[in-house]
């Protein structure tokens, strides 16, 4: 079975600030990543993902992400956070060539300026 | 990228009433939605994958008899909660994968309130 384990609950970071966000999953082999960003009341908009290949993952809205095989971690990382990047983040694990997604339980990010 | 839509963006309706969810792949083909529930401040609960042409696959503790599925076409995919009460009240989220690639895309979810 598949699980994925966002340890941070919520974060506050000051604007311009650097972000980082854990992820740790369990699986079997290498599964498929996936990190989704979900504004308020909104569905969830696909950051990054990592199905092979190299391990530092560049995603939209400036975020990368690293995948440490050793770690099972798949951490989420901004070099400077704006306020729009407020929102909830959700780590995702599936197996591969399965698209039924496990998600963590969410990390909310809020910006202070 | 991929645009997933969902009708309603939400929805009231008084309990006892079935309420249908239609979730569509706008700009692109998809065999598999994925229909999933989100309580407040917590995360997406997978409920069912659908299929196109075939019968939906329920996750364990998913009332099916309940939660009715259609996958009429590549790019429809309706939810119909049936008998609806106030312990259904969540936002359901679609998703749909694109038969070309690996991604899921997300709907923008629908909010449900039964009173």
């Amino acid at each position: 079975a598949q699980s994925v384990t966002q340890p941070d609950i919520h974060i506050t970071v000051s604007e311009g600030a650097s972000l980082e966000l854990r992820c740790n999953y369990s699986y079997g082999a290498t599964p498929y990543l996936f990190w989704y960003v979900q504004s308020p009341g909104q569905g969830l908009q696909l950051l990054l993902k990592y199905f092979s290949g190299d391990t530092l993952v560049q995603g939209i809205k400036g975020f990368e992400a690293e995948f440490k095989r050793s770690q099972s971690s798949f951490n989420l990382r901004k070099p400077s956070v704006h306020w729009s990047d407020a929102a909830e983040y959700f780590c995702a694990v599936g197996p591969p060539n399965d698209y039924k997604l496990s998600f963590g339980a969410g990390t909310t990010v809020t910006v202070r300026a | 990228g991929a645009v997933v839509s969902q009708h309603p963006s939400w929805v009231i309706c008084k309990s006892g009433t079935s309420v249908k969810i239609e979730c569509r792949s706008l700009d692109f083909q998809a065999t598999t939605m994925f229909w999933y529930r989100q309580f407040p401040k917590q995360s997406l609960m997978l409920m069912a994958t659908s299929n196109e042409g075939s019968k939906a696959t329920y996750e364990q503790g998913v009332e099916k008899d309940k939660f009715l599925i259609n996958h009429a076409s590549l790019t429809l995919s309706t939810l119909t909660v049936t008998s609806a009460h106030p312990e259904d009240s969540s936002f359901y989220i679609c998703s749909a994968r694109d038969v070309r690639g690996d991604t899921q895309y997300f709907g923008p979810g629908t909010r449900l309130t039964v009173l």
